[in-house]
Parts: C-alpha cells; structure tokens; sequence
C-alpha cells in the first residue's frame, strides 16, 4: 500500500465549529486531492493540489478550503462544519497527472452533529 | 465536463455467477479509465485501468474490462465470481491532460455463498 494517512480516522464535531482533516504521504508525490463519500453520489472532489502552495477547487468546494505548505502534507479545513458535512473524507495521491492511478488513504469519518 | 455512468447501484448475485458491471462516460476526447474497489469498510483500490491500446484490459483477481469507444463504455467483467468479491465498484474516467478524475456513483456487489 502507498505510505498515505489521514487523521484523525473518527471525529465527532458540532455545528458551526472549524474542522482540520490531515492528509500525509511519504511518497514524494506531486499530487493530491480530497475527496468526500457519500452514498448514492459515489466519489465527489473537493479540491486538489500539483505542488506546494499550488491547490484548485473541484466539484464541491463550497465550504472547505485547503492547503499545502509541504509536499507530503495536505490540509482539509470546514471552516464552520454544517450536518451536510457529515461524510466520509478521501485523501489521494498521484505520481502525475493525467494516466497515473491515484492511491487512496483509509479515510476519516466526520460526523457533524 | 466529464461525467460518468454506472448502470446499476446494487446487484446481487450467486457464487460462480458470471458478473458485468456498466460503464458509461460523456466526454468526446481521449480518455484514460479506471475500476477502482472498495471492500467493506477499506479504502478504494485499483482493479484495472486502461490508457490505450489492447481495449481488453486485465486486472486483479481475475477481473477485466473492454474499452469500446464508439459506445463510450468501459464495463467490468468476471466470469466467475466469489463470495470474497462482495465489495463496492467504482468507475472513473480522466481526461487526457487533466489532473482529475470523475467517478460513478457506484455499484455494490452482494455475492452470496
């Protein structure tokens, strides 16, 4: 498996407080995205990142913003977590863009009560 | 933008059952495609992918899927499934060129012993 993580794995949070969601790798990899997982909508992108301090919005940015001071961190924060929220939050590298696979972290269940 | 398709969000099958799983994506230039799976509670993982060349593309545990570009599909088979194979099937697709993938919403595989 490639050297991803995410912390925490589990975090319960109430409405309306900020939320940071910690993506690592070892792989020296230029890419990286975040993803939430929800069912019956499948895989959804929230935004991604092709180096240090470079990040781009995806399909549903709204409400979260990133960022990227190292290559091997990736930092997803809700500024103000709403119950829509609640979701299963990816994170996933690339060696490049385009035909490279991307690898997947275990996931961090967020529950926004 | 890209989108993608999958046919069916639940099938249930017998062990031994032949599988096919749909795929169907819109968009009009080259693409790369992916099946990724995700097996109860664990992150996704690659089965098979294709880029180009040989439209028959073969992956892991026995799986494999065709690329048939005047249908815009690229569905997964196996000829024999296993109770192992229970698991949720995501397809995806990139634009070449582009850093991002879109995926379907998902088909789960209920195989039963």
């Amino acid at each position: 498996d490639a050297g991803i993580t995410q912390s925490p794995r589990h975090k319960v949070t109430e409405t309306g407080t900020p939320v940071t969601l910690r993506c690592h790798q070892t792989e020296n990899h230029r890419y990286m995205y975040w993803y939430r997982q929800d069912p019956g909508h499948g895989l959804r992108l929230i935004h991604y990142s092709y180096g240090v301090k470079d990040t781009d919005k995806g399909e549903v940015s709204d409400g979260y913003s990133v960022s990227r001071s190292k290559t091997e961190d990736f930092l997803l924060t809700l500024e103000s977590a709403t119950s829509s929220q609640t979701s299963v939050y990816f994170c996933a590298i690339s060696e490049s863009q385009s035909s490279y696979e991307q690898y997947f972290g275990p996931g961090t269940r967020l529950t926004v009560t | 933008a890209q989108s993608v398709s999958q046919h069916n969000h639940h099938v249930i099958l017998s062990e031994a059952a032949s599988l096919e799983l749909g795929c169907n994506y819109s968009y009009g230039g080259t693409v790369n495609l992916f099946w990724y799976v995700q097996y109860p509670g664990q992150h996704l993982q690659l089965l098979l992918k294709y880029f180009s060349g040989d439209p028959l593309v073969k992956g892991i545990k026995g799986f494999e899927a065709e690329f048939i570009k005047s249908k815009f599909s690229f569905n997964l088979r196996k000829p024999s499934v296993q109770w192992s194979d229970t698991a949720e099937y995501f397809c995806a697709v990139n634009a070449s060129g582009y850093s991002t993938l879109t995926f379907g919403k998902g088909t789960m595989l209920l195989v039963s012993p």
